[in-house]
């Protein structure tokens, strides 16, 4: 069965600093996707990482993907205050899953001055 | 360009009883996919359907169902409700496997079991 493993599961991060969520996953996929989620909210599409090498910005975020080594990291620079939110990573397994995420425990960020 | 639909929003419901809620895809997607988020379990995967075909199931108990009707749109059903019940139920559309979109979600509906 495929596991999905975030780290950290919780980061305080000081605004200003760089900081970087990690994501690591069990069965060889080469599509996962990164979402942030407000509390009390859905889940919002950050990234869709469709291949290895394959690396996405969007302002202060950058999602990379090496399949080989099963692990995608989120790098988020010089954090501000509108970042805190809950990051889940997800991954499905080509030919195999049929439109199922399994998705990782989520890391919860706090940003504070 | 109108995004993934569900309602109710909200739902209260006692233990014993049956609900059903709703997801409107996007337009033009096929696939929609349900989940479960609650804190201790975290987003678990009910199940998916692609054309009015349940393709994928999630481990849940039969209590569970799902259908998918011809313009895409899908409910899911709980009967026989239980307190673990409690949860905020997601719906995710796609156009298909491996989309460059990935999949997008609803706003969810919250339901709690009294």
């Amino acid at each position: 069965e495929l596991k999905v493993e975030q780290n950290p599961l919780f980061l305080s991060m000081q605004e200003g600093k760089n900081y970087t969520i990690y994501c690591n996953y069990s069965t060889t996929s080469d599509r996962l996707y990164w979402y942030r989620q407000d509390p009390g909210k859905s889940l919002e599409s950050l990234f869709v990482l469709l291949s290895n090498g394959a690396v996405k910005q969007e302002g202060r975020l950058m999602a990379s993907l090496d399949t080989k080594a099963r692990l995608s990291t989120l790098h988020i620079t010089a954090a501000v205050h509108d970042l805190s939110a809950t990051y889940f990573c997800a991954v499905d397994i080509p030919a195999d899953s049929w439109g199922k995420l399994q998705f990782g425990a989520g890391t919860q960020v706090v940003v504070t001055p | 360009k109108a995004g993934v639909t569900q309602t109710p929003r909200y739902l209260i419901k006692t233990r014993g009883q049956q609900v059903t809620l709703s997801c409107s895809p996007i337009s033009g997607h096929r696939s929609v996919s349900w989940y479960q988020q609650t804190p201790g379990q975290g987003l678990q995967f009910l199940f998916e359907y692609f054309s009015e075909t349940q393709r994928n199931k999630g481990n849940f108990p039969g209590r569970f169902s799902g259908r998918q009707f011809s313009n895409s749109r899908s409910e899911m059903n709980v009967s026989t409700l239980e307190l673990g019940d409690s949860a905020l139920y997601l719906c995710a559309s796609s156009l298909r496997q491996g989309w460059p979109g990935g999949y997008t979600f609803g706003s969810g509906t919250r339901l709690t079991v009294v």
